[in-house]
């Protein structure tokens, strides 16, 4: 089984600075993927950054890097520079990334319940 | 267009219709999802889909909800007899193969649709 906590229902942060999201994670899955997604008010799920169990380094892509420490099984977000687009639901998911030992499903992403993301200008 | 698409946006219906919500997914995808959003929280997974494999339904809430995929492409989900928990907003997913571990292949979401039971 797998499961991601996100302990901010919301954060606040001023247009320019930066931002951390938190994630933690449990799973049993040897191997698995971590996803963040952002959820602006209209409702789209939009694929932000990924992150392999195996990776040695840190995923960035453009102002979105991830601070994966495995060990502490946590996948926090990092936001550089907000910007006023930024302001939406944010939700970390885990994959496992080989199928479980019963050989029953399931390549699920198992969700967090979101942090709600509001930049002020 | 290239993304996933969904149908329709918006479904009101009275409590015990049955209703269908269609899904196409991102040509060239053979990994489609299922989940369900209700307000104010995460994604729910329903059921997945993998090229001509069977389905897994693990995530179905009850057996008033199935779904199927005809030709491994178009999806579609069906509630019989609706409830009013079962509004919600159900998001379809497509990705490339995930049955071999395909590594940080993203789910591309459709916008979903908004189903609201009376």
């Amino acid at each position: 089984a797998q499961k991601i906590t996100q302990t901010q229902p919301g954060m606040f942060v001023q247009e320019k600075e930066a931002v951390t999201l938190d994630c933690t994670y449990d799973t049993s899955d040897p191997s698995y993927g971590l996803f963040w997604y952002k959820q602006p008010s209209s409702g789209e799920m939009i694929f932000l950054i990924y992150q392999g169990s195996y990776d040695q380094q840190n995923a960035t892509e453009g102002r979105y890097s991830l601070n994966f420490q495995k060990a502490r099984k946590s996948a926090n977000l990092v936001i550089s520079a907000s910007q006023l687009g930024d302001s939406a639901m944010y939700f970390c998911a885990i994959f496992p990334l080989l199928p479980p030992l019963s050989g029953a499903g399931s390549y699920q992403l198992t969700f967090g319940k979101g942090t709600k993301l509001s930049v002020i200008p | 267009g290239a993304g996933v698409s969904q149908s329709p946006s918006n479904k009101v219906t009275e409590k015990g219709k049955d209703v269908e919500l269609r899904c196409d997914p991102i040509s060239g995808h053979t990994a489609l999802y299922w989940y369900r959003q209700s307000l104010g929280q995460g994604l729910e997974f329903l059921i997945y889909f993998q090229g001509n494999s069977a389905p897994d339904k693990s995530g179905l809430p009850s057996d008033r909800f199935s779904a199927e995929r005809t030709g491994g492409s178009v999806s579609t989900l069906t509630i019989q007899r609706t409830q009013q928990e079962d509004s919600a907003v159900y998001l379809c997913a497509s990705s490339l193969d995930s049955s071999v571990g395909a590594a940080g292949q993203p789910q591309h979401f459709g916008d979903g649709t908004r189903l609201s039971i009376l």
